[in-house]
């Protein structure tokens, strides 16, 4: 069965930090890979996504993400966070043709002022 | 553009009772969904709708939940009888129709969180 699993549950960083959270999937064929992000009280959007071309894709906010395709990896990295950037992040892999996502579990990141 | 409407945003009712979530879509948007998402956990999609028609609805436990979209736009979902397990918060989403990528990236709106006491 498909799935994501996201590395880190909790992550806690100080300001000017850089970070990395970790996303794997396990499906053979061609995936489309999402970063989803929730800041506190509001509702889940999109950060970034990677359909094909350039393995680095940039999103909003300064987060940029790298598909490794041998690594079935899809990391999601900033070099300075911020305590903006407090929120849950969520890794999501599309396939199929009925366009359904699937998602991680979630990383909670606290970043301390 | 207006975003995903979902009410009501909280709900608390008691085991065995029943309840109903309310959800319109971006104009547009063909595509429904409704996920569940439990605390510390990641979206599940409860079932998943293209137009009136149901796409998936493989993980909707269906001997308590269902959902309708009778015109293609608004949807409700009904808990009934609830369980102590519900709690939890209730997202829709919605996306273009279609085969192009586009159709991939999902809207979401600000979830109804149920307690069920």
């Amino acid at each position: 069965a498909q799935s994501v699993s996201q590395h880190n549950h909790h992550v806690i960083l100080s300001e000017a930090a850089s970070l990395e959270l970790g996303c794997n999937y396990s499906y053979g064929g061609t995936v489309n890979l999402f970063w989803y992000v929730q800041y506190p009280g509001q509702h889940l959007q999109l950060l970034l996504k990677y359909f094909s071309g350039d393995p680095l894709v940039k999103g909003i906010k300064g987060f940029e993400a790298e598909f490794i395709k041998s690594k079935f990896s899809f990391n999601l990295r900033k070099p300075s966070v911020q305590w903006s950037d407090t929120a849950e992040y969520f890794c999501a892999v599309g396939t199929g043709n009925n366009r359904k996502l699937i998602w991680g579990l979630g990383t909670s990141l606290a970043v301390n002022p | 553009e207006a975003g995903v409407a979902q009410s009501p945003r909280y709900k608390i009712i008691e085991k065995r009772q029943s309840v109903a979530f309310w959800c319109n879509p971006i104009s547009g948007h063909a595509t429904l969904y409704w996920y569940q998402q439990i605390l510390g956990q990641g979206p599940k999609l409860l079932i998943q709708f293209q137009n009136n028609g149901v796409v998936d609805d493989s993980q909707l436990p269906k001997d308590r939940f269902s959902a309708e979209r009778l015109k293609g736009v608004d949807s409700t979902l009904k808990i009934q009888p609830a369980k102590l397990e519900d709690s939890a918060v209730y997202l829709c989403a919605s996306s273009l129709r279609g085969g192009g990528l586009a159709a991939y990236e999902q809207y979401f709106g600000p979830g109804t969180r149920l307690t069920v006491t």
